[in-house]
C-alpha cells in the first residue's frame, strides 16, 4: 500500500524554523516527484512547493523554504525558515502521479496525500 | 499565475440530486485540472485526472468534463458520503493553483 506519513509539526514563534519529514513507503520513492501542500485552518489548499529533476516554489515562501528529498531514505523535507503567522496550517505530503494519455500527451495529479501536520505560528 | 474560480462556493443538495460545480481558469489550461474531494478533518483524496479521467476505485457517479479554460466536475445521484469540499487544480504550470473551494452540504 502506497503510504506518506508526515511529521515534525508543532509550535514555534514568528522568525522561528521548523522542519518537516514525510516517510514514504509502498512504491519506488526516487521515480516521482513530491511537493507540499498546505491548508491554513477552515481555508482552503494552497500548493507550497514541488521537487523532481527541478524544484519551484510558490511565491509566498520562495527564500524562506527548502525542499529536499534523500531517496536512499524515502524521504521527503521541507525545512521552513523565517516563520510567519501565515504560515500556520496543516502541511500535506503529496505524491505526484505521472501518466501517458491518449494522443501521448502526459498527465498529472497528486495521489496519495499523507495526513499532514499541523504547523502553527504563534508568540 | 494561473487563477482558479469555482462556482458555486456552496451548495446545498439533497440525496438523489444531480449537481454540477464549475472550475474556471483564467487562461488556457488545456486539459491539466484535476478534481479533488475533502471530508472534514481528512486529507483531499483525488477523483477525476486529465478534466476527464476518473480515477481508480472512484464511483462512476463522478464525471468531468471541458478544457481550455472551463471545466464542470458532476455527481450524477448524491449519495451521503459525497457531502464534503470539492477542489480544482490545474498542474499545467507552475505555480499550481487551486480552486478556492465548493462546499456541497446536506439540504
Amino acid at each position: 500500500e502506497v503510504q506518506l506519513a508526515e511529521s515534525g509539526g508543532g509550535l514555534v514563534k514568528p522568525g522561528g524554523s521548523l522542519r518537516l519529514s514525510c516517510a514514504a513507503s509502498g512504491f519506488t520513492f526516487s521515480d516521482y516527484s513530491m511537493s507540499w501542500v498546505r491548508q491554513a485552518p477552515g481555508k482552503g489548499l494552497e500548493w507550497v512547493s514541488s521537487i523532481s529533476s527541478s524544484i519551484y516554489y510558490a511565491d509566498s515562501v520562495k527564500g524562506r523554504f527548502t525542499i529536499s528529498r534523500d531517496n536512499a531514505k524515502n524521504s521527503l523535507y521541507l525545512q521552513m525558515n523565517s516563520l510567519k503567522a501565515e504560515d500556520t496550517a496543516v502541511y500535506y505530503c503529496v505524491r505526484e502521479v505521472y501518466t501517458i494519455g491518449a494522443g501521448g500527451r502526459g498527465f498529472n495529479w497528486f495521489d496519495p496525500w499523507g495526513q499532514g501536520t499541523l504547523v502553527t505560528v504563534s508568540s | 499565475d494561473i487563477q482558479l474560480t469555482q462556482s458555486p462556493s456552496f451548495l446545498s443538495a439533497s440525496v438523489g440530486d444531480r449537481v454540477t460545480i464549475t472550475c474556471r481558469a483564467s487562461q488556457g489550461i488545456s486539459s491539466y485540472l484535476a478534481w479533488y474531494q475533502q471530508k472534514p478533518g481528512k486529507a483531499p483524496k483525488v477523483l477525476i485526472y486529465a478534466a476527464s479521467t476518473l480515477q481508480s476505485g472512484v464511483p462512476s457517479r463522478f464525471s468531468g468534463s471541458g478544457s481550455g479554460t472551463e471545466f464542470t466536475l458532476t455527481i450524477s445521484s448524491l449519495q451521503p458520503e459525497d457531502f464534503a469540499t470539492y477542489y480544482c487544480q490545474q498542474v499545467n504550470s507552475f505555480p499550481y493553483t487551486f480552486g478556492q473551494g465548493t462546499k456541497l452540504e446536506i439540504k
